[in-house]
């Protein structure tokens, strides 16, 4: 089936640091590809996303490329800081709008 | 646009009671809307589908009895944890598809969650 795996953290990174996540998927057809944030306590924000092959999603300096064909879909920052301490996840969706994740990543970015 | 609203989002229960969460679109009518449950440090796992208008469709190994999903109109599905047991302790987190805005463009939100403690 479908499925989402991430690189396994934690990682940590000191301040003004370049961070990569990397993320690879499984999936039949052609599935959307996101990178969702969560906060300490909150609930999942859309970070960024990108429908097809070759589209580059980008948010608050963090991007990421849709590779089609190594199945992958990176999450980078050229310089991190300290605010982005978060968990991110992979994910894809499938037909139907449901929702895979990978397995989360926790960035501690130190000052 | 296209938000959703969860309520509460922090509830302490004791053991043996039960515990309903709701999921509101809010400037939005979702046609489906997920249910997630994620454990400490863990992935979010997708416990079900609903549909207005329709049961549930639940995944492997969730309790269909345990978890109960109504998902009676387009901006509301609520989740009820019957006779709920410490292990039941989670965050939840629903998700909301459907059409928004004046284009009508298909968008999935998340909401903020639900953190359930049993005692």
């Amino acid at each position: 089936g479908d499925s989402v795996t991430q690189m396994e953290g934690p990682v940590t990174l000191s301040e003004e640091a370049f961070l990569t996540i990397n993320c690879t998927y499984t999936a039949t057809g052609y599935p959307s590809l996101f990178w969702y944030v969560q906060y300490p306590g909150e609930g999942l924000q859309l970070l960024l996303k990108a429908t097809k092959a070759d589209d580059k999603g980008s948010n608050k300096g963090f991007e990421a490329t849709y590779r089609k064909e190594t199945t992958s879909f990176h999450l980078e920052k050229g310089s991190v800081q300290v605010s982005d301490s978060a968990v991110y996840f992979c994910a894809l969706h499938t037909g139907g709008f449901k929702t895979i994740f990978g397995a989360g990543t926790r960035l501690f970015v130190k000052a | 646009g296209a938000v959703v609203s969860q309520h509460p989002s922090w509830v302490i229960c004791k053991s043996g009671t039960s515990v309903k969460i709701e999921c509101r679109s809010l400037d939005f009518q979702a046609t489906t809307m997920f249910w997630y449950r994620q454990f400490p440090k863990q992935s979010l796992m997708l416990m079900a589908t609903s549909n207005e208008g329709s049961k549930a469709t639940y995944e492997q190994g969730v309790e269909k009895d345990k978890f109960l999903i109504n998902h009676a109109s387009l901006t509301l599905s609520t989740l009820t944890v019957t006779s709920a047991h410490p292990e039941d302790s989670s965050f939840y987190i629903c998700s909301a598809n459907g059409l928004a805005g004046s284009s009508g463009a298909n968008v999935l939100t998340f909401g903020a969650g639900s953190r359930l403690t049993v005692l």
